[in-house]
């Protein structure tokens, strides 16, 4: 069947240090990928996505990294800040479209100054 | 800009009673999403709107959930009667069109009694 799913749940690092959050999806069809950041208390907010022609995408301080081979994913954030605790979701979808988006469980990112 | 406006934040109410969410997207944002999400998941989606139209409710337990959109602006979400099983926090998000990003309100947290 169709999942997206985390393998870590949470994830603690030291502010400064680099991090990484990992994510497997199962549906081969799945051609677009979104990042989303969950504070507390609030609704996830869109981070970096990309799309299954490519491998590797960067924004400021975060670059996604997706292997088809393996069906993996994953979010690398650079010197991580306080500001960047909260819960990461990856989400899939086919088309470029974002009208049914399967999330997965969520990473929380727990950052010790 | 105003993001997307939902209301009330946060409602208490005993099994069996109605309620009702609120969402207001953002202005020409023609897409709104319903989604609901339990604690330490991923947003699932309820029902999704194009303009007026649910073009996809197949998520939506119809028994004792309905939305409407009727002006294809702001949107309610109701469940009648509510269970405890309902607890849980209530999305809504908007884009413009199907392949547009998704912008997320702050939630609707539910607690039933």
């Amino acid at each position: 069947g169709e999942s997206v799913g985390l393998h870590l749940p949470t994830l603690s690092v030291q502010e400064g240090d680099n991090s990484i959050i990992n994510c497997a999806y199962s549906n081969s069809a799945s051609d677009y990928f979104i990042w989303y950041k969950q504070e507390s208390g609030k609704g996830p907010q869109f981070i970096i996505d990309i799309r299954s022609n490519m491998d590797k995408r960067q924004g400021q301080r975060v670059t996604v990294l997706l292997n088809k081979t393996v069906k993996h994913l994953s979010l690398q954030i650079a010197a991580t800040q306080p500001g960047d605790s909260a819960v990461y979701f990856c989400a899939e979808n086919r088309g470029g479209a974002t009208n049914k988006l399967i999330f997965g469980t969520g990473t929380l990112l727990a950052v010790q100054p | 800009e105003a993001g997307v406006v939902q209301s009330p934040r946060y409602k208490i109410i005993e099994k069996k009673q109605p309620v009702a969410f609120w969402c207001n997207p953002i202005s020409g944002h023609n897409t709104l999403y319903w989604y609901l999400q339990n604690l330490g998941q991923g947003p699932e989606l309820l029902i999704r709107y194009e303009n007026e139209e649910a073009v996809d409710d197949s998520q939506l337990p119809k028994d004792r959930f309905s939305a409407e959109r009727l002006k294809g602006v702001d949107s309610t979400l109701k469940i009648q009667p509510a269970e405890l099983g309902d607890s849980a926090v209530y999305l809504c998000a908007s884009s413009k069109g199907r392949g547009g990003e998704l912008f997320f309100g702050e939630g609707s947290r539910l607690t039933v009694l």
